[in-house]
């Protein structure tokens, strides 16, 4: 089965900074990977996602990522974040197969100060 | 289209009593799926189904039972409330596979137990 690990449960950043938020996975065959947002009182929604091709993936709102097969990575990035990126970030990972589910991350909350 | 709704939107329980949370989608999606998050574990499967008619466990069925006599629906049933269950459930549906198609979520269903 696979699983997924969230470095951080916590990142708290100003206003233009930059982001980054790991993530690895555990599984020995081919995934597809996605990032979800949960902004405060909302449901989750895709960020962005990887299937295959070019493994520097660009998302919604400036996010990107990059998957790193080697590493069994899939790090979400910012250039320079703003307040209303203050959202919960889930990694997720499925196997590229059949009936595939989703498998979550425990999640990072970033907190961004104005 | 109203995408993924659920209700109640919030609800409080006591031990012991049964209620059935809500799922529908006016996507045609195949795929449906039903969630708990809870705080710092990130979302967790309980049940999904691949279409009408089939249903399977996720990572914590226990104490939950679900059915698909339809596409659009797929209720979630609790069927003696415990304390434990107290979540955020969250319904999502896609049209295909997890590991193939992204998945839409609901804006969730608040549950408290006592």
């Amino acid at each position: 089965a696979q699983s997924v690990s969230q470095h951080n449960h916590h990142v708290i950043l100003s206003e233009a900074a930059s982001l980054e938020l790991g993530c690895n996975y555990s599984y020995g065959g081919t995934v597809n990977l996605f990032w979800y947002v949960q902004y405060p009182g909302q449901h989750l929604q895709l960020l962005l996602k990887y299937f295959s091709g070019d493994p520097l993936v660009k998302g919604i709102k400036g996010f990107e990522a990059e998957f790193i097969k080697s590493k069994f990575s899939f790090n979400l990035r910012k250039p320079s974040v703003q307040w209303s990126d203050t959202a919960e970030y889930f990694c997720a990972v499925t196997p590229w197969s059949g009936y595939s589910t989703l498998t979550f991350g425990k999640g990072t909350m970033l907190l961004v100060s104005p | 289209n109203a995408g993924v709704t659920q209700t109640p939107k919030f609800q409080v329980l006591k031990t012991g009593q049964s209620m059935t949370l809500q799922c529908a989608q006016d996507m045609n999606h195949e795929y449906m799926s039903w969630y708990r998050q809870d705080p710092g574990m990130g979302l967790r499967l309980i049940h999904y189904s691949v279409g009408a008619g089939i249903t399977d466990q996720g990572e914590v069925p226990n104490g939950y039972n679900v059915s698909r006599s339809t596409t659009e629906d797929f209720p979630l049933r609790l069927l003696s409330a415990a304390p434990s269950q107290t979540s955020v459930y969250f319904c999502a549906s896609s049209r295909g596979s997890a590991g193939q198609e992204t998945q839409y979520f609901g804006p969730g269903t608040r549950l408290l137990v006592l």
